[in-house]
């Protein structure tokens, strides 16, 4: 059973930085594509970022902020996010991608950006 | 990175059947034949629904179907039941391998 678990949420003052990360289980995770994607309270979907094989994708509204990355040996998908603003404020998802499609979704871990 | 467009709301009554429209342009929908849909319930991660437009994952009720006709995709429900009040989100690929979601659709079944 595929399972994803993300951690690493929390409150953290605007400009502030955190780490998320995302355990992976139930799949031969080094051979798959991984995103996340978020959502702000009370709203829709967005792609986040994408990492496949060494490629990395970002969405231009976290493009040179966020860092996208993961530990093959570890099953783990990580984001850094830094100089967060209010607007970064939303629930985080990982996703495992099928490069067309996200196939299994986590729980998510939630981000407040808020003095 | 634009959102697809789609209605706010849709709703319809049990049995009946009902189409929600996600509209993009020539850089995402129509240049692409990877729509996917999600199924989202309150506090719970979305679910796949549909993918590579068509497409249903293994044990996926065979009351969702899908669609795409130039920029434009569609997801029909039919049959609808109460378990399928939910909201519902597209997404494609778009040019420069990023991905764009729709604004989200809330399904009411009255």
């Amino acid at each position: 059973e595929v399972q994803l678990l993300e951690s690493g949420g929390g409150l953290v003052q605007p400009g502030g930085s955190l780490r998320l990360s995302c355990a992976a289980s139930g799949f031969t995770f080094s051979t798959y594509a991984m995103a996340w994607v978020r959502q702000a309270p009370g709203k829709g979907l967005e792609w986040v970022s994408t990492i496949s094989g060494d490629e990395v994708y970002y969405a231009d509204s976290v493009r040179g902020r966020f860092t996208i990355s993961r530990d093959n040996s570890r099953n783990t998908l990580y984001l850094q996010m830094n100089s967060l603003s209010p607007g970064d404020t939303a629930l985080y998802y990982c996703a495992k991608y099928r490069e067309r499609y996200f196939d299994y979704w986590g729980r998510g871990t939630l981000v407040i950006v808020s003095s | 990175q634009s959102a697809l467009t789609q209605p706010a709301s849709v709703s319809g009554s049990p049995g009946q059947s009902i189409t929600i429209s996600c509209t993009g342009t020539s850089n995402d929908i129509g240049g692409y034949k990877y729509v996917s849909w999600y199924q989202q319930h309150p506090g719970k991660a979305p679910k796949l629904m549909i993918y590579d437009v068509t497409n249903r994952p293994s044990g996926v009720s065979d009351r969702f179907s899908g669609s795409k006709s130039g920029n434009t995709a569609s997801l029909t429900i039919s049959g609808l039941q109460a378990e399928d009040e939910a909201d519902y989100y597209c997404t494609s690929p778009s040019k420069t391998n990023t991905r764009v979601f729709g604004g989200g659709t809330k399904l009411t079944v009255l």
